[in-house]
């Protein structure tokens, strides 16, 4: 089964500057998909970025970055110059080939702080 | 366009009662899923499906029942409730079950208490 670890129940970080989500994973697949989603406080889950097994290159997205080393088994995301509405929790998750089970980490909250 | 769409978005039931979650989507999505998020645990699957007439279980699948009779429909019963059913409900949706890149569509969520 896959598994997604995220070791941070909570960070903080100051308004305008980077700060990086851990999220380390567990799979037996060889081809795979991460994806790092978005909860407000308003509840809902917004998929913020996505990189492949096989991508050689790490996804960007905007702000979102996915620091991807796949023989460490770690896909962390790094938020550049933090807002304010960045505060939220984030989930890493896991998909496996035929996307039939998605895994999610435990999440971490980050506050961002003026 | 709605997207994924839940009801109710509350609900409080009795020990023992039953009670259904709707899911429906307009996309037309293969990949329908209900998941339920507790604190400090993150979304636990509990049921998936990959097209009509087609549904298999999650990680947390008991007490609970899926049918998937339209591609545009996945309801969640919840056969006899109990207090460890309280939880958030999502219900998510993707475009390709063939794949591993399709990201999943939420719906807003059902907190459901049970007393």
């Amino acid at each position: 089964a896959q598994k997604i670890t995220q070791t941070q129940p909570g960070m903080f970080v100051q308004e305008k500057e980077a700060v990086t989500l851990d999220c380390t994973y567990d799979t037996s697949d060889q081809s795979y998909g991460l994806f790092w989603y978005k909860q407000p406080s308003s509840g809902e889950m917004i998929f913020l970025i996505y990189q492949g097994s096989y991508d050689e290159q790490n996804a960007t997205e905007g702000r979102y970055s996915l620091n991807f080393q796949k023989a460490r088994k770690s896909a962390n995301l790094v938020i550049s110059a933090s807002q304010l509405g960045d505060s939220a929790m984030y989930f890493c998750a896991i998909s496996r080939y035929n996307n039939n089970d998605m895994r999610f980490g435990a999440g971490t909250r980050l506050t961002v702080k003026p | 366009n709605a997207g994924v769409t839940q009801t109710p978005k509350f609900q409080v039931l009795k020990t023992g009662q039953s009670m259904t979650l709707q899911c429906a989507q307009d996309m037309n999505h293969e990949y329908m899923s209900w998941y339920r998020q507790d604190p400090g645990m993150g979304l636990r699957l509990i049921h998936y499906s990959v097209g009509a007439g087609i549904t298999d279980q999650g990680e947390v699948p008991n007490g609970y029942n899926v049918s998937r009779s339209t591609t545009e429909d996945f309801p969640l019963r919840l056969l006899s409730a109990a207090p460890s059913q309280t939880s958030v409900y999502f219900c998510a949706s993707s475009y390709s079950t063939g794949s591993y890149n399709s990201p999943l569509h939420f719906g807003n969520g059902t907190r459901l208490t049970v007393t």
